[in-house]
């Protein structure tokens, strides 16, 4: 089935340093990926929608200057958590619509900021 | 306002008691609704989509069913493994292809 592929899976950082996390999708191509986040015991909250080749759309709420994505190829999204602080600690999740089956998900990112 | 409400949050089995989880839906139009299992610590996994009232779904002791104003995935006789929690999620016609998700149901299955 369809793979998407999400690294780092953990990530421990200093406050004020910027972190990078990936999205691939290994045997599909992806035009539109999910940036979700995710506290715990709650569900997920969608972040942005990721389009290659374009600007991303972010959900009210979420800061485009902290959160950069980049949609630079069919396979590849990015999530940049920039200037992080410990409030943005947090599970960062990665999905791609894949058919008709729905989503496929990345394994997650742990960010810890301390 | 979509809304999604999973039910119960939390749900602890012994091992072989069968249940159900409940997922009820608020939308203006539902395009379709999604089951995954999400276990700790990694990304939800695909379990089911459902795209219209009376249709079924199942796969081993796994079965989703979808009324109208909800759905159940049903668990017959649950093995520890079967320990994770399951989300629910729909997607609503007229609209991009986001879905929004309930909160889960935290599922322990003791042996």
């Amino acid at each position: 089935g369809a793979v998407v592929s999400q690294h780092p899976s953990r990530v421990i950082c200093k406050s004020g340093t910027s972190v990078k996390i990936e999205c691939r999708s290994l045997d599909f191509q992806a035009t539109t990926m999910f940036w979700y986040r995710q506290f715990p015991k709650q569900s997920l909250m969608l972040m942005a929608t990721s389009n290659e080749g374009s600007k991303a759309t972010y959900e009210q709420g979420v800061e485009k200057d902290k959160f950069l994505i980049n949609h630079a190829s069919l396979t590849l999204s990015t999530l940049t958590v920039t200037s992080a602080h410990p409030e943005d600690s947090s599970f960062y999740i990665c999905s791609a619509l894949q058919g008709a089956d729905g989503y496929t998900f990345g394994s997650g990112t742990r960010l810890t900021v301390v | 306002e979509d809304q999604v409400t999973q039910s119960p949050e939390a749900l602890r089995l012994q091992e072989g008691e069968s249940s159900s989880l409940n997922c009820s839906y608020t939308v203006s139009g539902l395009r379709g609704l999604f089951w995954y299992r999400q276990d700790p610590g990694k990304g939800p996994e695909f379990l089911f989509t459902l795209y219209s009232a009376g249709e079924e779904k199942e796969k081993e002791r796994l079965k989703a069913t979808l009324t109208k104003k909800e759905s159940f995935l049903h668990i017959t006789a649950p093995k520890p493994e079967d320990s994770a929690t399951y989300l629910c999620a729909v997607e609503v016609t007229g609209g991009s292809y986001i879905p929004t998700f309930g909160r889960g149901t935290s599922l322990i299955v003791h042996p």
